[in-house]
């Protein structure tokens, strides 16, 4: 079964306007990371949070972590075009063996 | 550096035929993962390599499918024989050491089968 749960499904913007979009998960974890995903390609790692951490940035984008409430969030700022892609929650539960758990993502369109 | 080499990028081949995935990862990744991503869904993790040693492939369906990572270094997936509920993307990663690192994927070969 799959660790975490995005939400929303899809999601759809006009270029310039802010994505914001939430994971949510089950048990206790390590760290949590983001991926994205263009269309019919490999999956890019784009932040990384321990689970000691409550906000990330990186350029355009942020990530906050609530262990209280078992859930994360990824805000992109300013999209693009480009922004257009598939984004993934994956957690990872122990630093002994590191296996990454992926949700089923968030299809994000970016309209010009 | 480099990043994580898979071929071929697509196949076809009808049920019960056998098919072969090969991942080259990135120089010096101790770690290696395959993952299945079925359409409209995560990847799921197939199996999970430290070296040339098996970590985890609880989640692999070991009447059909078997992988190896001989010398540490590059890994083949192989499914023997295909059903229809197989085709999806299969994505090889893998991962530097330390716990600030996440995983560089490759383009992953899209399976079809018929």
């Amino acid at each position: 079964s799959q660790q975490g749960e995005e939400d929303p499904q899809a999601l759809s913007i006009q270029e310039g306007e802010n994505a914001t979009m939430n994971c949510s998960y089950k048990t206790s974890i390590n760290n949590l990371q983001w991926y994205r995903q263009n269309s019919g390609r490999g999956l890019v790692h784009l932040i990384l949070i321990r689970s000691n951490e409550r906000e990330k940035h990186s350029g355009r984008l942020r990530v906050t972590l609530d262990t209280s409430k078992k859930s994360s969030s990824l805000l992109i700022t300013a999209s693009r075009a480009a922004d257009t892609a598939s984004y993934f929650c994956a957690t990872v539960l122990r630093s002994n063996d590191y296996k990454l758990s992926f949700g089923a993502g968030t299809t994000v369109t970016v309209r010009a | 550096e480099a990043g994580v080499a898979q071929s071929p990028r697509y196949k076809i081949i009808e049920k019960r035929q056998s098919v072969a995935f090969w991942c080259n990862p990135i120089s010096g990744h101790a770690t290696l993962y395959w993952y299945q991503q079925i359409l409209g869904q995560g990847p799921k993790l197939l199996i999970q390599f430290q070296n040339n040693g098996v970590v985890d492939d609880s989640q692999l369906p070991k009447d059909r499918f078997s992988a190896e990572r001989l010398k540490g270094v590059d890994s083949t997936l192989k499914i023997q024989p295909a059903k229809l509920e197989d085709s999806a993307v299969y994505l090889c990663a893998s991962r530097r050491a330390g716990q600030n690192y996440g995983y560089t994927f490759g383009s992953g070969t899209r399976l079809t089968v018929v």
